[in-house]
């Protein structure tokens, strides 16, 4: 079974300049999250979707990131502008069920570096 | 609001040694605590999960033991190895749909 995909892996951007992560979960899988994990820390739900519903982003900075989940498979999470705090690896995960007690498999992530 | 503690935030141990990380947990309705792995550069992974209706849980050399009336659960590496070596977290979740991760800890296992 494919894991769960992001790309790119790696972005250096300056600050101000728009950037986009994209997330392809496990076939099957109707839970999506978006993670953001500083260096030394653990992940941080950033946004959760239930198919293409976001029914848990209550912890993104809405006036600079913004997501989706068109058709509830694959999803984007931008953030424009970046500033130089937003360095950091977004993480995504996905799960089968909508509880907190299904197993979340993760990506690899795309480690973003503002300059 | 929802917080797990999580220590220590580094451990070395001598190879075949044990080591165990503890972690509290603050949301009573917590129900599911995974443990993940997650090794320099690479993804986190699922090591072993424990739910609210027991109090222990073990798999070879991983033990994970739960106290839901302290909030406290923790994980137990027997006979550790090299290959051990990685940043280890804690989480806790429940019905609200949400995980929420401990702070991690470096695990070093010299040879």
């Amino acid at each position: 079974e494919a894991g769960v995909v992001q790309s790119p892996r790696y972005k250096i951007i300056e600050k101000k300049q728009p950037v986009a992560f994209w997330c392809n979960p496990i076939s099957g899988h109707n839970t999506l999250y978006w993670y953001l994990q500083n260096l030394g820390q653990g992940p941080e739900l950033l946004i959760r979707y239930e198919n293409e519903e976001a029914v848990d982003d209550s912890q993104l900075p809405k006036d600079r990131f913004s997501a989706e989940r068109l058709k509830g498979v694959d999803s984007t999470l931008k953030i424009q502008p970046a500033e130089l705090g937003d360095s950091a690896v977004y993480l995504c995960a996905s799960s089968t069920g909508t509880s907190g007690s299904d197993e979340q498999f993760f990506g690899p992530g795309t480690r973003l570096t503002v300059l | 609001g929802e917080n797990v503690e999580q220590h220590p935030s580094t451990l070395s141990v001598q190879e075949g040694d044990s080591a165990v990380i503890k972690c509290t947990y603050s949301d009573s309705a917590s129900n599911y605590f995974p443990w993940y792995k997650q090794e320099l550069g690479k993804r986190p992974q699922l090591i072993i999960d424990i739910r609210s209706n027991v109090g222990e849980k073990k798999d070879q050399r991983i033990a994970v033991t739960l106290n839901k009336t302290a909030k406290h659960f923790s994980l137990h590496i027997t006979e550790t190895q090299p290959e051990d070596s990685a940043v280890y977290f804690c989480a806790a979740g429940g019905n609200t749909g949400k995980l929420i991760f401990g702070q991690g800890t470096t695990l070093q296992v010299k040879p």
